[in-house]
């Protein structure tokens, strides 16, 4: 069990451009969920997947937000024409197969900064 | 649709000593109830949580929290903490019965803040 990981940890970019993050999961999980956090507040709740299907989607995820996750197994989350206001921390949580409950394993994060 | 407030933004207490971090959720149906914890550094973890049964559950590192239903509280406990219990704690919830797969309410996170 090596964890969730994330990367890159930490992207500094310039408004308007694009960014990509990319999670790998616990290999036996089949769950995929992403979570943003900003400063001084909890995370929340962006998608999830479960094997390659994207199952739900947070209205907070706008057009400019896209999730995939081809092969069932890393997912990527991308950022299109970045503003300020998506700085943040983008975590990835996996969970196991047969859980039915919020017991979620999560990575490190991904602290995006737009300036 | 569901809230969770946590009380206390920052909670400082010298080692030692007892502490509660306090947890209100908000909801018109039943919950599984979650506290997390994050280090300085790395990803959150789940430090105990409640799902049905007793009341009273307890987690890793000596933590307990005590669901309540009339009062829609779920209270962290320890009744001796150490420094190497300075975190960020974060109380969660997720709508029941296993249909929300994963699909968490947190709230605004407590840091706490053990003085030698």
């Amino acid at each position: 069990d090596t964890g969730v990981s994330q990367d890159p940890r930490h992207k500094i970019t310039k408004r308007g451009q694009n960014v990509t993050f990319r999670c790998d999961p616990i290999s036996e999980h089949n769950r995929l969920y992403w979570y943003r956090q900003t400063l001084g507040q909890g995370p929340e709740f962006l998608t999830y997947f479960q094997n390659e299907a994207q199952l739900e989607k947070s209205r907070l995820l706008s057009d400019r937000f896209s999730a995939e996750r081809p092969k069932g197994s890393f997912s990527t989350l991308e950022i299109q024409r970045t503003e300020q206001g998506d700085s943040a921390m983008y975590l990835c949580a996996s969970s196991r197969r047969d859980s039915l409950t919020g017991e979620l394993f999560f990575g490190e994060g991904s602290r995006l900064t737009v300036l | 649709a569901q809230s969770v407030t946590q009380l206390d933004s920052q909670v400082p207490v010298f080692e030692e000593a007892p502490v509660e971090l306090r947890c209100n959720y908000s909801s018109s149906v039943s919950v599984y109830l979650f506290w997390y914890v994050q280090y300085p550094n790395q990803g959150l973890q789940l430090l105990l949580k409640y799902l049905s049964g007793s009341t009273l559950v307890k987690g890793i590192n000596g933590f307990e929290a005590e669901f309540n239903k009339s009062q829609t509280s779920f209270h962290l406990r320890k009744p001796s903490v150490h420094i190497s219990d300075t975190a960020e704690y974060f109380c969660a919830a997720e709508g029941g019965g296993g249909t929300s797969y994963g699909k968490l309410t947190f709230g605004q996170g407590t840091i706490l803040t053990v003085h030698p």
